[in-house]
């Protein structure tokens, strides 16, 4: 049972770019959470699919975030415009009704806005 | 007022001693409670997840959870310098449509050979 994965592990732009990150949920796991972790806080909440549905949002989650989930396996974040601001781990979960939901992390990606 | 309140340290023990975590929260709804260890620049490992209130073991490791406090602590026997780490407490509540978690702002302890 591999883990859950995120790529790219680092992501360094400059602000005004364009980015996007992959998550590869454990297999089977149909919840799938992403979280943000800025220094010495706890990570927060951003948005959560059941399936391929994006059922949540946080209001942290700006009109210049997107969030997909196709076919209910891998998820994407999309982050528009990037300002110093978004400068973040971004972190990945994932989790299932047969493991009472408990919500299993990948590494992250850490992205630093230039 | 945050939702979860957990003293950010640092925590120094030497080697072999009991370490103890704690968090307080607010929310009386939160049903489900969980201990997350965190080596710098890496993703949360759950180490502890327990229903309710009561203890919880897991070798070296207990857990428990006293909702009529609304406390929750982590105990670390024997600790090793491989312990040190920040430890993150989380919570959620019961049903729902999303069981996101709600963190602590995490523990960073150092154990000291």
């Amino acid at each position: 049972d591999t883990g859950v994965s995120q790529d790219p592990r680092h992501k360094i732009t400059k602000r005004g770019q364009n980015v996007t990150f992959r998550c590869d949920p454990i297999s089977e796991h149909n919840r799938l959470y992403w979280y943000r972790q800025t220094l010495g806080q706890g990570p927060e909440f951003l948005t959560y699919f059941q399936n391929e549905a994006q059922l949540e949002k946080s209001r942290l989650l700006s009109d210049r975030f997107s969030a997909e989930r196709p076919k209910g396996s891998f998820s994407t974040l999309e982050i528009q415009r990037t300002e110093q601001g978004d400068s973040a781990m971004y972190l990945c979960a994932s989790s299932s009704r047969q493991k009472n939901y408990e919500q299993y992390f990948g590494p992250g990606t850490r992205l630093t806005v230039t | 007022q945050k939702e979860v309140e957990q003293d950010p340290g640092p925590l120094s023990v030497p080697e072999g001693a009991i370490v103890s975590l704690n968090c307080t929260y607010s929310n009386s709804a939160f049903q489900y409670f969980m201990w997350y260890r965190q080596y710098s620049r890496k993703g949360p490992e759950l180490l502890m997840y327990t229903y309710s209130s009561g203890n919880k073991e897991d070798g070296r490791f207990t857990a428990q959870v006293d909702k009529s406090s609304k406390y929750i602590s982590l105990f670390i026997r024997d600790s090793q310098p491989s312990d040190s780490a920040t430890y993150l407490c989380a919570m959620r509540s019961w049903g729902g449509a999303t069981n996101k978690l709600i963190f602590g702002t995490g523990t960073l302890l150092a154990v000291q050979p």
